[in-house]
């Protein structure tokens, strides 16, 4: 199984800051990487496929990078909406796997 | 306006069994690949299984944690997803969603339901 590996679990910024999550693939993935927020007692929305391009309707403060097994999801100007957890999945292999998450709260 | 609303959700005692629904709508749902992802209390996302469309023979795909347990199925007629589960465990306890995939291979989540909540406890 491909294991992902985000960092940090947790983090903590303020109103304007602009952030960065790191998300780790233990084989090449092909660049399929998906990233997805959650707010809590909220489903899962979908933010991003295929490394970088955004789902319909994501705003374009969120923008996805990154090639082989390392990706990344950062959010241009941080607001108090964005204020969840991040998942980033691979879509390439069987079993699809998540990241652990990471937390964003506000400092 | 697209739409994924599960149900069946409840308590169940381990060994037991349960079936939830996905009622889909606002989308042409038989030329969709739809998924299941379960979280369990407090912890991160899993997924659960596949089911693809017909022109790909309904075939499913599951996690190991679940194939031989778990039965994915859709009707194409009534817009509906289904999981069968049987044998539950303790682990099995979790919040299940329906997600719908995107249109392009590889199939990628689009878009996710609500949830329902399967307890398995004694």
């Amino acid at each position: 199984d491909i294991q992902m590996t985000q960092s940090p679990s947790s983090l903590s910024a303020s109103i304007g800051d602009r952030v960065t999550i790191t998300c780790r693939a233990s084989q090449g993935i092909n660049n399929n990487l998906a990233w997805f927020q959650q707010k809590p007692g909220k489903a899962p929305k979908s933010l991003i496929y295929a490394t970088s391009n955004l789902q319909s309707g994501v705003p374009s403060k969120f923008s996805g990078s990154g090639s082989g097994t390392d990706f990344t999801l950062t959010i241009s100007s941080l607001q108090p909406e964005d204020f969840a957890t991040y998942y980033c999945q691979q879509y390439n292999n069987f079993p699809l796997t998540f990241g652990g998450g990471t937390k964003v709260e506000i400092k | 306006e697209v739409q994924l609303v599960e149900s069946g959700g409840g308590l169940v005692q381990p060994g037991g069994s349960l079936t939830l629904s996905c009622a889909a709508s606002g989308f042409t749902f038989s030329d969709h690949y739809m998924e299941w992802v379960r979280q369990a209390p407090g912890k991160g996302l899993e997924w659960v299984g596949r089911c693809r469309n017909k022109a790909n023979s309904y075939t499913p795909e599951y996690a190991a944690s679940v194939k031989g347990r778990f039965i994915i199925s859709r009707d194409d007629s009534t817009n509906s997803l289904y999981l069968q589960m049987s044998s539950l465990k303790t682990d099995d306890t979790a919040v299940y969603y329906c997600v719908r995939d995107g249109l392009t291979s590889p199939r990628y989540f689009e878009v996710w339901g609500r949830g329902t909540l399967v307890t398995v406890s004694s």
